[in-house]
Formats: structure tokens, C-alpha cells, sequence
């Protein structure tokens, strides 16, 4: 079973600094699609970006980007320029991709335990 | 606004009742899927339907269960309720079965007393 690991509980920034969050995961599958969601107060679940296993280039939006370390099943969060908005709890989750060795048959998200992100003014 | 609607908003219930959870999906979208939130599981994966059809279920209770109508709404009906269930109750849609992209409702905060 694919397993989604955040070791960081708790992160800080100060406005405009930069910040990186960790994301390791655990799978068997060479096809597959990582995501990272934000979780504000509003308990709204935002999808902040996404990246496909079989794509060697970074994703990036705006000021987010990720590091995908394919070989080390590492996928870690940057954030630039911190904003007050940006203050929220964030999971990394794990999606199997249709023409894994499961056969598709895991359409599930796997989440991690998440990281809450303080931003300070 | 994702475009998916969770009613009720909070639900407050006694242990052993019994409660259903209604989900709207994006308009389009023929996937929904069944999340639940709490402090010592996290963000678990329930149950999915396609088009009305089951398929896949994950860490779902038997006192729990769900269905799509033809209309593609989707309800979570948790029964035999338990301190336990405590928790957030999220729904989510995409537009097929494999649409990378699940667009997430405001979910349902549940609390059993």
C-alpha cells in the first residue's frame, strides 16, 4: 500500500520570505500523480499543484513550485514570497495513474498527516 | 468555490443515530468521492462512485454506506453512530474516473455527543 509521509508538523515564515515543505511517499508504482493541497480556516480543500511521475520538469504555479525527487519518492513544496493568505494547513497526497501495476484499480487519494503553515507579518 | 455543494454544513447528532450527508457535484462531473477528517486518521478515502456505480472503497465502516442517483448527486448515510464518527466529511467530483484533478466541497462537521 502506497504511504504518504510529512515529517514536519508545524512550519513558520515571515512575509515574503521563502519556505519549503517535505513530502516523502512510499509505492511500488512507476506511474502515478503527487499533489499538494492547501487547507485554509474555511476548511476548503484547494488543490495547489500537481505533478505527473513520468514527467522529469518541476511544476510549477506562481509562486509555488515543487522539487520531485523520483528516485528518493521525495516531493517537497516550495512557497516564494510568503503571503498572510498563504497560512494554512497543507497536505501532500498520492494518486495511483491509470496505467500503474495495480491496474487502476486505486482511485483513492492518499494524504498525508499534513503540515500547518504560520506565516508571521 | 469549487462548484461542489456539502449539505448540511454541520450536523450535530447523539450516539446510535443515524444521519445522511448530501453532495452535489460539479456540474459535468460523473465522479464522487467520500473523504473523512479527523485528528488521529487524518484525510481517509471512503468510497468512490462513477456515473452511479460503486468503484472503489476504501476505509469504509459497515455502519456506513453510500450511493450516486441518477441524477449524480451522491449521499453518505453513517448509521449506529459512535463518538467516533466524529469527524469532517468531505466530498469530492472530477469529471471522469481518472481526471487527475478532484475538485472538493466545504464538507459536513459532524459531532456525536
Amino acid at each position: 500500500a502506497q504511504t504518504v509521509t510529512q515529517s514536519q508538523p508545524e512550519m513558520s515564515v515571515q512575509e515574503a520570505e521563502t519556505v519549503t515543505l517535505s513530502c516523502t511517499y512510499d509505492t511500488s508504482e512507476s506511474d502515478y500523480y503527487l499533489f499538494w493541497y492547501k487547507q485554509p480556516p474555511s476548511r476548503q480543500m484547494i488543490l495547489v499543484i500537481r505533478q505527473e511521475a513520468y514527467k522529469q520538469q518541476n511544476a510549477t504555479e506562481n509562486r509555488f513550485s515543487v522539487n520531485f525527487q523520483k528516485a528518493a519518492k521525495s516531493f517537497s513544496l516550495k512557497i516564494s514570497d510568503s503571503q498572510l493568505g498563504d497560512a494554512a494547513m497543507y497536505f501532500c497526497a498520492y494518486r495511483t495513474a491509470p496505467s500503474g501495476l495495480s491496474g487502476g484499480s486505486n482511485y483513492k487519494l492518499t494524504f498525508g498527516k499534513g503540515t500547518l503553515l504560520t506565516v508571521n507579518p | 468555490d469549487s462548484g461542489v455543494t456539502q449539505t448540511p454544513k454541520h450536523l450535530i447528532t447523539a450516539t446510535g443515530q443515524r444521519v445522511t450527508l448530501r453532495c452535489s457535484p460539479r456540474s459535468g462531473d460523473l465522479s464522487v468521492y467520500w473523504y473523512q477528517q479527523s485528528l488521529d486518521q487524518g484525510l481517509q478515502f471512503l468510497i468512490q462512485y462513477y456515473n452511479g456505480e460503486e468503484r472503489a472503497k476504501g476505509n469504509i465502516l459497515e455502519r456506513f454506506s453510500a450511493q450516486q442517483f441518477p441524477d449524480l448527486h451522491s449521499e453518505l448515510n453513517l448509521s449506529s453512530l459512535e463518538l467516533g464518527d466524529s469527524a469532517l466529511y468531505f466530498c469530492a467530483s472530477s469529471v471522469g474516473q481518472w481526471n487527475t484533478e478532484a475538485f472538493f466541497g466545504q464538507g459536513t462537521r459532524l459531532t456525536v455527543v
